[in-house]
Parts: structure tokens; sequence; C-alpha cells
């Protein structure tokens, strides 16, 4: 079944640490990975597609096949880095699974 | 400005009652897409539309109806919302689902 798991769903670090947001999949095509970020009070927005490999507010994802997953990455969290974030699957078709979230919790 | 808007943002009703809520996007684009947002399961595509005229299910379609009459516009229709259909719905607008999903604000519906 296709599916998108992220294993925690809350996530606290101290501001300066890095931080690795957690994402497999399970899908048995070629799949297309997103994540994207709803901050406090704002609408839901892309952060990053696998397929443009860019780092965006100093994150990354890289796509993993052989491990089936697809983590965000960034070195050193800020406090404006706290926000709800979604690793999400396109799997072709028009269709999109979310994962089920994991807020991200910066102390200062 | 371009953006996706819903409508009602709030609303509270009761069982058996018909709703529609709206969405509407102001970007031209072809895919429109209706989620719903529940606590521990994330964003459940409920509907999804590639152009005009043209819809399908997405995981969990029971319970409701699209339509899209007009590129800009994709009401999503309860005939007969249920208390488990209380939830908080999200539209979304894209080129297709391989490119940016454009959110709308949300939708908190409340079924007693």
């Amino acid at each position: 079944a296709q599916r998108v798991t992220q294993p925690e769903k809350l996530l606290s670090v101290f501001k300066g640490a890095p931080v690795e947001l957690k994402c497999n999949y399970s899908y048995s095509g070629s799949p297309e990975l997103f994540w994207y970020v709803q901050y406090s009070r704002q609408r839901l927005q892309l952060l990053l597609r696998h397929i443009s490999r860019e780092s965006i507010k100093g994150f990354t994802a890289d796509l993993n096949k052989g491990e089936t997953s697809f983590h965000l990455k960034k070195p050193f969290a800020q406090e404006e880095d706290s926000a709800m974030y979604y690793c999400a699957l396109n799997t072709g078709g028009f269709k999109t699974i979310f994962g089920a979230g994991t807020r991200l919790f910066v102390k200062a | 400005e371009a953006q996706v808007t819903q409508n009602p943002r709030y609303l509270i009703t009761v069982t058996g009652k018909k709703l529609t809520v709206t969405c509407s996007q102001n970007m031209n684009h072809e895919y429109m897409s209706w989620y719903r947002q529940d606590p521990g399961l994330g964003l459940r595509q409920i509907y999804y539309s590639m152009n005009v005229e043209v819809t399908d299910k997405g995981d969990v379609p029971e319970g409701y109806k699209v339509s899209r009459k007009e590129k800009r516009n994709f009401p999503l229709i309860l005939e007969s919302p249920s208390p488990n259909q209380t939830s908080l719905y999200f539209c979304a607008s894209g080129w297709d689902s391989s490119y940016e999903q454009y959110f709308g604000p949300g939708t908190r519906l409340t079924v007693t």
C-alpha cells in the first residue's frame, strides 16, 4: 500500500542544534516527494521538492530510494523554524498522500 | 494577490443538513484538490480535479461530492453530513500534483 510515515509526532531541539525530521514512504513506482510546512496562523506551504534538490531556509532533504526515505535536515535550528512539517508523496495519477506530520519545537 | 480562498472559514451544522464549502483560485491552475486534516492522521485527500469536468476520488471520498464546472471553482458538497465529518478542510490548487500545491486557509466544520 502507498503510505507516508513520519514517526515523530513532536520533535523538540535547542536553538543552534541540528534537526532531522524523518519521513519514510512506501511506493513501488518512482516517487515524487515534498516537504510542506505550516507556521502558526499561516497556510500550509511548500518547503521543498526532492526533484529540485535545493536548500530552502537552510533545510535540505535527500531522497534515498534504497531506504525509501526523504528525511528533512537542517544543521542549525532557529526558533522561527518551529512549525508543523508534513512529508507528502505524489504517486502519479494526481493523487497525493501526506504523512501525519511532525511538530518541531525549537527552544531558545 | 494570487491565492486560494475558502468559504466559510468556520461552520457548525447539524447531522443531515446539506452544506457546501466553496473553494476558488485566481492562478488559472488546472489541478485542484480537497483534503481533510484530523489529529494524528495528517491530511487525507478527499477528491481532486485535473481540469474542468474531470474529477476523481482520493483516499476518503465517502460522504462527499465535488464538481468542477469552471476552472477557478471547486466546491465540496456534503449531502448529509455526519459527526464523523467534523474536521478541518483544506482546498489546494496547482499546475498539477507534481508541482507545488497552494493551500487555502482551511474551513473548520463541526457536525453535531
